[in-house]
């Protein structure tokens, strides 16, 4: 069955730096999303992706944040100058189609920022 | 803006009990709401899709019910095992928020043999 993958499984940063958070969608599917989930917390939505485009954002997703589909499959989060807030779980999702569908969440990447 | 509370906050239980799960969510304007399953650092399994128009739906031994005018959604689990010890979460996805799915705190369940 297919699914959606993420890498790295875990990530380890200082503050400050650079981190790119990779994900692989389900093929067919045409709608990207980044998630986050900060330990003991709610799971919050960043940002939604459609048409090489984000379509939607949250308050969370500032300057700091970045997504992209550099290529047919790839779809990536970067967050320039990480700060300690940043640790967190951060989840990819896609679905086919808005309204219908269910929304596939990859594994996960946890972020620890030091 | 849609919030999304769940409780039991916790729950423990003996194998085999029967048991439910509460959601409930503000605004209903809803285009469906999911119920989740997540192990303990791990990512979030898709268990059941409830679209508005639909009134419960089931896999197995769950069953999930949509009550859109009050707000509510409930999870039945049947004949509860050990393996089905984790965090339960609800989240829905609203008319009045794009397509982003809004999360619920979670219901973290225990099962003891």
């Amino acid at each position: 069955e297919p699914e959606v993958t993420q890498t790295p499984s875990h990530q380890v940063t200082q503050m400050g730096q650079e981190v790119i958070l990779r994900c692989v969608p389900i093929s067919n599917h045409l709608y990207f999303y980044w998630y986050r989930q900060i330990l003991g917390q709610k799971v919050e939505f960043l940002v939604s992706f459609y048409n090489n485009e984000i379509s939607e954002k949250s308050e969370i997703f500032d300057d700091q944040f970045s997504v992209e589909r550099p290529d047919g499959s790839n779809f990536t989060l970067k967050i320039r100058s990480t700060k300690l807030e940043d640790s967190a779980m951060y989840f990819c999702a896609s679905m086919v189609w808005v309204g219908t569908d269910t929304q596939y969440f990859g594994p996960g990447t946890r972020l620890t920022v030091l | 803006k849609q919030e999304v509370t769940q409780i039991p906050a916790a729950l423990s239980v003996p194998e085999g009990e029967n048991l439910v799960l509460n959601c409930s969510f503000t605004d209903s304007a809803i285009y469906n709401l999911q119920w989740f399953r997540q192990d303990p650092g791990k990512g979030l399994t898709s268990l059941l899709l409830i679209q508005s128009s639909q009134r419960e739906q089931t896999s197995g031994r769950l069953n999930a019910s949509l009550d859109k005018s009050s707000g509510r959604s409930t999870l039945y689990i049947a004949a509860s095992q050990p393996g089905d010890s984790a965090t339960y979460l609800c989240a829905v996805s609203s008319k009045t928020s794009g397509s982003r799915l809004t999360f619920g705190e979670g219901t973290q369940l225990t099962v003891n043999p």
